[in-house]
């Protein structure tokens, strides 16, 4: 079983609508959690940390469910320049080891 | 302005050529991380060092070396022994707390 698992997508969203998906971890002991965005043959790159209690920048908003192993992003208002691949990434020890999903892909049309 | 680079952006080798991919950074972050990426899979945990002089295998370390004699730089070095080299290579390095930082990539083609 893989540590950190996503939806692979895509995600096929209307301009204007809400998207929500989820990232399972394998590892109780996991402490921190973070969505990085990669759009296509760049890097990612940080789009927020995610706190125990949620979280919400702009029209992002993060959520951890520690009892059932996951986090969830929901994006808002989906915007176009929002296409990309979002990534769930979970830290699971202090050296910075950090384990990476594969990637949920959102495409956002018009 | 502040932040890592890589170098070359995309590299082309003749199998059996060792390659090494630069990686610099001005953050004066003390750990630095090389991954690899493959089509559809996620990012996969190459090497890391804490601090100069100082590194550790990641998951996928065979094929591959290191060296960390600056904090700011962190070459890696692709053997003719790794057997499936082709690939996207990134290079992070991580703050006080625990967000790492990438830089633009290396995209290695091995014919």
């Amino acid at each position: 079983r893989k540590e950190v698992e996503q939806d692979p997508g895509p995600f096929n969203v209307p301009e204007g609508a809400t998207v929500a998906f989820n990232c399972t971890y394998s590892n109780s002991a996991s402490q921190s959690f973070f969505w990085y965005r990669q759009d296509c043959r760049k890097e990612p790159k940080l789009l927020m940390s995610v706190y125990s209690s949620g979280n919400e920048d702009g029209r992002f908003t993060a959520q951890l469910n520690r009892a059932s192993q996951y986090i969830s992003l929901l994006i808002r208002d989906s915007k176009l320049s929002d296409s990309a691949t979002y990534l769930c990434v979970v830290n699971s020890d202090s050296w910075g080891k950090l384990q990476f999903g594969a990637g949920t892909q959102v495409v956002v049309t018009p | 302005d502040g932040g890592i680079t890589q170098s070359p952006k995309y590299l082309f080798r003749k199998e059996g050529q060792n390659v090494t991919l630069s990686c610099e950074q001005n953050l004066n972050h003390d750990a630095m991380y090389w991954y690899r990426q493959d089509p559809g899979q996620g990012l996969r945990l190459i090497y890391y060092s804490q601090i100069v002089n100082d590194f550790q295998k990641g998951d996928i370390a065979e094929g591959y070396s290191v060296s960390r004699e600056k904090k700011e730089s962190f070459p890696l070095t692709v053997t003719s022994a790794q057997k499936n080299p082709t690939a996207f290579y990134l290079c992070a390095s991580r703050t006080g707390v625990d967000e790492q930082y990438f830089g633009p990539g290396t995209r290695l083609t091995v014919t």
